[in-house]
């Protein structure tokens, strides 16, 4: 099946720092990949779709300047926490879109990211 | 904001038993997944069910869709110490380009 791997898995930074996640499609092309966040114990939550060659559709109440994302290849999205701050601290999960009708959503491992 | 509703939010149950689980949504919808999450990780999916079905088996999987009822329910058969998961609905209608609408999601525990 389609795969999808996201890096780093977990990371610890300072407050204020830049972190950066990416999200790649291993055997697939992706002109779409969707990026989620998740609290403990809850469902996802949709934060942006990240669109191949033009800007990314951001979700209600999702602070643009704060999340860049840049989809630079069909096969590559990258999620950045600008400015990173403790209650950025959170599970950020990317999928992307496969199957033959493109309505299965293949999901990266997640990035841990805690702020301190 | 979040389509489905599932229920219970979590179950405790015996291996050998069986486990289902229900899920309701709001809009009309053109597909109903199910994807499972171990912890700490991404969400694999399961099975998905168009609308204009409704019954899906995939293996232990059972997956039924009432559309009138706007709701679902999984249900898994023989249940495995290695089920123990968090499962979720996950629905899309037209127009959506792809994008899915999670539901709050199931923890299933499942004792050896």
């Amino acid at each position: 099946g389609a795969v999808v791997s996201q890096h780093p898995s977990w990371v610890i930074c300072k407050s204020g720092t830049s972190v950066k996640i990416e999200c790649r499609s291993l055997d697939f092309q992706a002109t779409t990949m969707f990026w989620y966040r998740q609290f403990p114990k809850q469902s996802l939550m949709l934060m942006a779709t990240s669109n191949e060659g033009s800007k990314a559709t951001y979700e209600q109440g999702v602070e643009k300047d704060k999340f860049l994302i840049n989809h630079a290849s069909l096969t590559l999205s990258t999620l950045t926490v600008t400015s990173a701050h403790p209650e950025d601290s959170s599970f950020y999960i990317c999928s992307a879109p496969g199957g033959l009708a493109k309505n299965i959503q293949y999901f990266g491992a997640g990035t841990r990211l805690s702020v301190l | 904001s979040q389509q489905g509703e599932e229920d219970p939010q979590a179950l405790s149950i015996q291996e050998g038993e069986n486990a289902t689980m229900n899920c309701s949504y709001k809009t009309s919808i053109n597909n109903l997944q199910w994807y499972r999450q171990n912890s700490g990780r991404g969400l694999v999916h399961l099975i998905l069910i168009r609308s204009n079905e409704r019954e899906k088996h995939s293996g232990r999987l059972r997956v039924t869709l009432d559309t009138s009822k706007k709701s679902s329910s999984l249900l898994i058969t023989a249940s495995r110490a290695a089920d123990t998961a968090s499962y979720f609905c996950a629905t899309d209608f037209a127009g959506a380009n792809s994008k899915l609408t999670f539901g709050k999601g199931i923890t299933l525990s499942v004792r050896p």
